[in-house]
């Protein structure tokens, strides 16, 4: 089975500070995705890899940067966390150039910067 | 980009139950996935579905891509399918990102 794991299932920060979330994905997937989740917005795409230091922005990359590298390993950066960034933020691979471009998530991460 | 809209936002349904669940996308699609979000809020792989029928015991999915929809059956529904359904797309040479739609809210009551 495809495992893709977050480093924390709950954070807690405040206002300025450098937050960095933690994705880990056991499938040799070149494809790592971020993506928060708001009430009322749904599931949008913040950024994604798709190699090893590779990385495109998605629809909302403003405030976030990103690192890969390793291949297995994708992290998201809040370079000075704002209350507007409160949210749930999901991690996710997928497979590149094969049959299927099946992506598959983590468990999440619930950030609440007070 | 390309639009998905889910139908409809909000299911209550009696355990045993059968439904329906609708997505409509605006453009041809290379890949549609169905997803059920836990109460905990993990987003769990239903369905891999760009095109075609598939079967996994009491759910089931059906995208016509020609006519730009796929549907999600659920059969004999019970209190665990409780949660959020959402249906994702990928097209053209961005077909490794997913566009999301809004999700389907489904209770199940005993």
């Amino acid at each position: 089975d495809v495992k893709v794991t977050q480093s924390s299932r709950y954070l807690v920060k405040r206002t300025g500070e450098k937050v960095f979330l933690e994705c880990v994905q056991d499938m040799d997937h070149e494809n790592m995705f971020w993506y928060r989740q708001d009430p009322g917005l749904g599931l949008r795409l913040i950024y994604f890899s798709y190699d090893v230091k590779m990385k495109e922005k998605g629809d909302i990359p403003e405030g976030y940067s990103v690192s890969r590298e390793k291949k297995e390993r994708f992290s998201l950066i809040l370079e000075s966390a704002s209350t507007n960034q409160t949210s749930m933020y999901l991690c996710a691979s997928s497979a590149y150039l094969s049959v299927s471009y099946e992506q598959y998530f983590g468990p999440g991460t619930r950030l609440t910067v007070t | 980009g390309i639009q998905v809209e889910q139908s409809p936002p909000d299911l209550i349904l009696q355990e045993g139950a059968n439904s329906t669940l609708r997505c409509n996308f605006s453009d041809s699609v290379n890949n549609l996935q169905w997803f059920h979000q836990n109460p905990w809020g993990q987003l769990i792989n239903l369905f891999y579905i760009p095109s075609g029928t598939k079967q996994n015991g009491r759910l089931s999915a059906t995208t016509v891509a020609t006519e730009r929809y796929s549907l999600l059956y659920i059969s004999s529904s019970q209190t665990t399918d409780s949660g959020v359904y959402f249906c994702a797309v990928g097209s053209g040479g961005s077909n490794y990102k997913l566009t999301f739609g809004k999700g389907t809210l489904l209770t199940v009551n005993p």
